[in-house]
């Protein structure tokens, strides 16, 4: 069964400096996104994708977050420099098509620790 | 604006009992609401959908939901705990704005654990 990857399992980097995440999403599916999780908090949306395009985003993310798709199978998310509260789980998705009720398809996560 | 509430952080209970995870939400338009379950290192993974057919739902292995609009709630049951289902589980909502959000709005979890 197709499904989403996402790599690193677990990223350590220092306050101040750039870190990028990585995605696969499943082959077909044209709608992506980001969520986050801080510990102990829910899970958050920060950016949806469609067209290499932003389709829509939260206030969380801004100008410090920005997300590519560099080519056909792979959509990252970048944090040009981290701060200690963007320590949290981060989780990649990708949609078939961007309908009401349509199912998200989530990856394992990457669990991003700034010290 | 949307969002949900999970009513219990952590429910436990004894292998072949039932299950009830309770959720309610709040939205200003017909909702989309999901259960997602999630097992220890894996991704978020599809349990069930409530998309405005009909009201009682039915998922993969053995979970329901049953949407109540008067009551806004959207609670997940089983009827036999396997001790396969501990994990978390997060209710989620998704409105039907129009405006061409359809981001999802998570619960805080509610995390099972199942007792031999």
């Amino acid at each position: 069964e197709p499904e989403v990857t996402q790599t690193p399992s677990h990223q350590v980097t220092q306050m101040g400096q750039e870190v990028i995440l990585r995605c696969v999403p499943i082959s077909n599916h044209l709608y992506f996104y980001w969520y986050r999780q801080i510990l102990g908090q829910k899970v958050e949306f920060l950016v949806s994708f469609y067209n290499n395009e932003i389709s829509e985003k939260s206030e969380i993310f801004d100008d410090q977050f920005s997300v590519e798709r560099p080519d056909g199978s792979n959509f990252t998310l970048k944090i040009r420099s981290t701060k200690l509260e963007d320590s949290a789980m981060y989780f990649c998705a990708s949609s078939q098509r961007e309908a009401w009720g349509n199912e998200q398809f989530f990856g394992p996560g990457t669990r991003l620790t700034v010290l | 604006a949307q969002s949900v509430t999970q009513l219990d952080s952590h429910v436990s209970v004894s292998e072949g009992t039932p299950v009830l995870l309770r959720c309610n939400y709040s939205s200003s338009y017909s909702p989309s609401l999901f259960w997602y379950v999630q097992h220890p290192n894996k991704g978020l993974q599809l349990l069930l959908k409530y998309t405005s057919a009909a009201t009682l739902v039915k998922g993969i292995n053995g979970f329901e939901a049953e949407f109540k609009k008067s009551e806004t709630s959207f609670h997940l049951t089983k009827p036999s705990a396997h001790m396969s289902d501990a994990a978390e589980y997060f209710c989620v909502v998704s409105d039907n704005s129009g405006a061409g959000s359809y981001q999802l709005t998570f619960g805080k979890g509610t995390k099972l654990s199942v007792i031999p």
